[in-house]
């Protein structure tokens, strides 16, 4: 199985601030991988995928990089509505799987 | 719109069965590049993907459910069901259901697109 290891597990930061995410892979993934936004008590939010793909309907303030086995996942300005567990998810093999997420809060 | 919704057992004992439902709208399993997911979360833990089915009929499962489920889609009424068998208290967690996009360029899962609010699935005596 593919690993998936996203760093910092948790993170605090404020409004405006730019944060960044990695998600490593214990392979190389190419470019098959997600990114997904949850909330408490809520379903997962699709935000990137194919590493750099901005969803439809995803502000631009959300953007991904990276391939191989290194991966980031970048909000450029934080806004209050994107305090939440953020996963990355590889789709490039079976099982796909998912990090072990990252709790952003304030 | 494209909807989906889990439904089932809130409570189920060790060894029994779990049969999940889900019922999805605003899509079809009979379009290429379509499938459609099980993906659970044990309480205060990360998501763990379960089991596919595809628009072919092609299924794959992910290794941890050691061949107790069954993945099956009845593409005229829109619904997909999963079913565990032998459940055990490790299997507790919120089950969610989610739209997978298949790229049959690149011959690989694109993303989840769409998942349904989840249901909560407890297994205790």
């Amino acid at each position: 199985d593919i690993q998936l290891t996203q760093s910092p597990s948790f993170m605090s930061a404020s409004v405006g601030d730019r944060v960044t995410i990695i998600c490593r892979a214990s392979q190389d993934i190419s470019s098959f991988l997600a990114w997904y936004q949850q909330k408490p008590g809520k379903a997962p939010k699709l935000l990137i995928y194919a590493a750099s793909t901005v969803q439809s309907g995803v502000p631009s303030r959300f953007s991904g990089s990276g391939s191989g086995t290194e991966f980031s996942f970048t909000i450029s300005s934080l806004q209050p509505e994107d305090f939440a567990t953020y996963y990355c998810q590889q789709l490039n093999s079976y099982p796909i799987t998912f990090g072990q997420g990252t709790r952003l809060e304030i | 719109q494209i909807t989906l919704k889990e439904s089932g057992p809130k409570l189920v004992k060790p060894t029994q069965t779990l049969t999940l439902t889900c019922t999805f709208s605003g899509f079809s399993l009979r379009n290429s590049g379509v499938g459609v997911g099980w993906i659970r979360q044990p309480p205060g833990k990360a998501l763990e993907w379960i089991a596919v089915i595809y628009w072919d009929e092609d299924r794959r499962y992910s290794p941890s459910l050691k061949s107790r489920g069954i993945i099956t889609k009845d593409t005229s009424n829109n619904q997909v069901v999963l079913t565990m068998t032998n459940m055990d208290p490790v299997d507790t967690a919120t089950y969610y259901c989610a739209r997978v996009i298949y790229d049959t360029g690149t011959w690989h899962v694109d993303n989840f697109d769409y998942w349904g609010q989840g249901t909560q699935v407890t297994v205790s005596s």
